[in-house]
Formats: structure tokens, C-alpha cells, sequence
């Protein structure tokens, strides 16, 4: 059982390339979100998907998209990067059926510098 | 923003002492959260307290909530080193889940 693995551990773009931060957990998840965690800031909701082929926005969508084909895997594609886009992104997930908890797994982190 | 704020931003104390760390948000929420971060790590779930409970324990932890005053409290008794930590409360509004900007705490041996 691996929970949320998220690939890769560190990239580095150049301004204006594109790329995708892969995010896939084993757990039967239904919920699956992606977070960034800047200093000062802590972490602040991208885009969020309460099932398979049903994705939504956080509190800081734009230049970022996201898609959810199967219930495994929900990837983060910046379209476009930017200097402000240089952060760490975590991708989580919960299983929004246990009543009881609705506590999130968290991966491991992906630490992005565009330069 | 719809985040929580937690108080006070940096807390240092020494082992064998209980750390009290404290958090305000802003909306109604289903549930309160609390996550610790080592560094450089992923965040770890601690503990959920519901929005109708008061008081909630888990070992060492104890949370309470208050929802007419929108703050939520994390007491770690007797503290180790290895509970240094930044420790971040969440709230859980219907399909969103926001995190507050987390207190660094060092627990010094």
C-alpha cells in the first residue's frame, strides 16, 4: 500500500515551458486535491475533484489545469510556468465514504523552481 | 481568503512541557483538522474534531473547538523532541478543505 506518490520529487523549468506533476494513490480515494505550500503562506487549495471526471477550483486556479479520467490518478499540468509558480505542491487525498475521519494522506511533495 | 490563522506563528519550549497552539478561521465549517509538517516532509493527519464536539483526544493531543468564537485550540502535553514540528489546522467546508498558515514548533532537549 503506497498512498499518494507523486512524481517528481524536484524539477526545475525555464519561464514558459509547460509540464505535468503526476499524482496517484492506491487507497480508493474518492477526494483528491492539490495544494501549494509557499513561506508565510501555507498552503492554499489549486484545484480539488470529489470523483472521477468531476474536478473544481480552489483558491488559486489560474495557470494551472487539472483532470480526473480515473479514480487513481489526478495530475497538475502548468500550461504555461512562471517564476511565481516556484513553490512545493503536495497532492492529497481523503475518503470522503469513512464518516468517521475525513483526514487527508498527503504525498510527499514536489519542489518546483522556474527560472 | 478562506484560511485559518494559527497563533503564535513560532512557539519554542522545552521537553517535558505542553505546547498549546491555537487557531481562528473565518467561515461555518463540517470539521477542524490539525496536520503536522516535519521539515521537509509531507504533512501527517493528527487529529479531527466534528463541529458538534467540544473536546477531543488522541494520546498526547487534545483539541477543543469553539465554533461561536470560530478558534480551535492543540495542546501537546509532556512535548519530545520529536514533536518539533510546524503544525497547521484545517477546516473543512462541504467539498473544500483550507489550511491555516501553520505554528513552527521546536522543542528543545
Amino acid at each position: 500500500n503506497a498512498g499518494v506518490t507523486q512524481t517528481p520529487k524536484f524539477q526545475v523549468l525555464k519561464t514558459g515551458q509547460s509540464m505535468t506533476l503526476q499524482c496517484a494513490q492506491d487507497m480508493n480515494h474518492e477526494y483528491m486535491s492539490w495544494y501549494r505550500q509557499d513561506p508565510g503562506m501555507g498552503l492554499r487549495l489549486i484545484h480539488y475533484s470529489v470523483g472521477a471526471g468531476i474536478t473544481d477550483q480552489g483558491e488559486v486556479p489560474n495557470g494551472y489545469n487539472v483532470s480526473r479520467s480515473t479514480t487513481e490518478d489526478f495530475p497538475l499540468r502548468l500550461l504555461s510556468a512562471a517564476p511565481s509558480q516556484t513553490s512545493v505542491y503536495f497532492c492529497a487525498s481523503s475518503d470522503r465514504r469513512d464518516r468517521a475521519s475525513y483526514g487527508y494522506t498527503f504525498g510527499s511533495g514536489t519542489r518546483l523552481t522556474v527560472v | 481568503s478562506q484560511q485559518g490563522e494559527e497563533d503564535p506563528q513560532a512557539l519554542s519550549i522545552q521537553e517535558g512541557e505542553n505546547a498549546t497552539m491555537n487557531c481562528s478561521y473565518k467561515t461555518s465549517i463540517n470539521n477542524l483538522q490539525w496536520y503536522r509538517q516535519n521539515s521537509g516532509r509531507g504533512l501527517v493527519h493528527l487529529i479531527l474534531i466534528r463541529s458538534n464536539e467540544r473536546e477531543k483526544h488522541s494520546g498526547r493531543l487534545r483539541v477543543t473547538l469553539d465554533t461561536s468564537k470560530k478558534s480551535s485550540s492543540l495542546l501537546i502535553t509532556a512535548s519530545r523532541a520529536a514533536d518539533t514540528a510546524s503544525y497547521f489546522c484545517a477546516t473543512n467546508t462541504g467539498n473544500q478543505f483550507y489550511f491555516g498558515t501553520g505554528t513552527s514548533l521546536t522543542v528543545i532537549p
